[in-house]
């Protein structure tokens, strides 16, 4: 298994600008959700889905869209990017909605918007 | 509101020596616990979690961590820390029922030889 992938690593984005972060998961998890990390911040969550169709905000949910039309994947989109939006971007999943608190994490994408 | 605190955003210890990382929270109900370790450029990995039952719980890397409900706390601690031990190390918390995991702002650990 592949684990938790995403794409792209890296993306330098210019102000205004909208791109997707790719987000796949091969281990049939129902749960999947987005955070972003900034130094000093933690981890925070931006979206989070608990299957296929169904999907809901979490803390920092402004400026961000999603979709889960499969179970696979969980794409994140920036609409129109702000230097604000600037961080490490990490997707992550886990089983079922009731063991949804552990959760395997993919490698990050890390985000600079001009 | 929920929140998770870690009071200490950077601490270097010696090779051997022994470890803990402070992490309290603040919920009204029985929460569950989670220790997670990011090395640099990596994603996180769960080193252990507390959900009920016993209250000393071990994790994988010879970490273990106490849930203390009279002091909401859930510390990490390692008798003695090895040099691949440097890494970020996060604190997160979720109350029952919720869907979300709110994590703590990490504590960096250096480890000096």
């Amino acid at each position: 298994n592949a684990g938790v992938t995403q794409t792209p690593k890296f993306q330098v984005l210019k102000t205004g600008q909208s791109m997707t972060l790719q987000c796949a998961q091969d281990m049939n998890h129902e749960y999947m959700s987005w955070y972003r990390q900034d130094p000093g911040m933690g981890l925070r969550l931006i979206h989070y889905s608990v299957g296929a169709g169904i999907t809901d905000q979490g803390e920092v949910p402004n400026g961000y869209n999603v979709s889960r039309s499969t179970t696979e994947d969980f794409p994140l989109r920036l609409l129109s990017a702000a230097p604000s939006q600037t961080s490490v971007y990490f997707c992550a999943s886990s089983y079922s909605r009731a063991s949804a608190y552990e959760q395997y994490f993919g490698p990050g994408t890390r985000l600079t918007v001009t | 509101a929920q929140s998770v605190t870690q009071p200490d955003i950077h601490i270097t210890v010696s090779e051997g020596a022994s470890l803990e990382l402070r992490c309290n929270y603040s919920y009204g109900a029985t929460p569950y616990l989670f220790w997670y370790v990011q090395s640099p450029g990596q994603g996180l990995q769960l080193l252990l979690k507390y959900f009920s039952g016993d209250t000393l719980v071990q994790g994988i890397k010879g970490f273990e961590a106490e849930f203390k409900r009279s002091q909401s706390s859930f510390n990490l601690r390692k008798p003695s820390v090895h040099w691949s031990d440097a890494a970020e190390y996060f604190c997160a918390v979720v109350q029952g029922g919720s869907e979300k995991l709110v994590f703590g702002k990490g504590t960096k650990l250096t480890v000096n030889p």
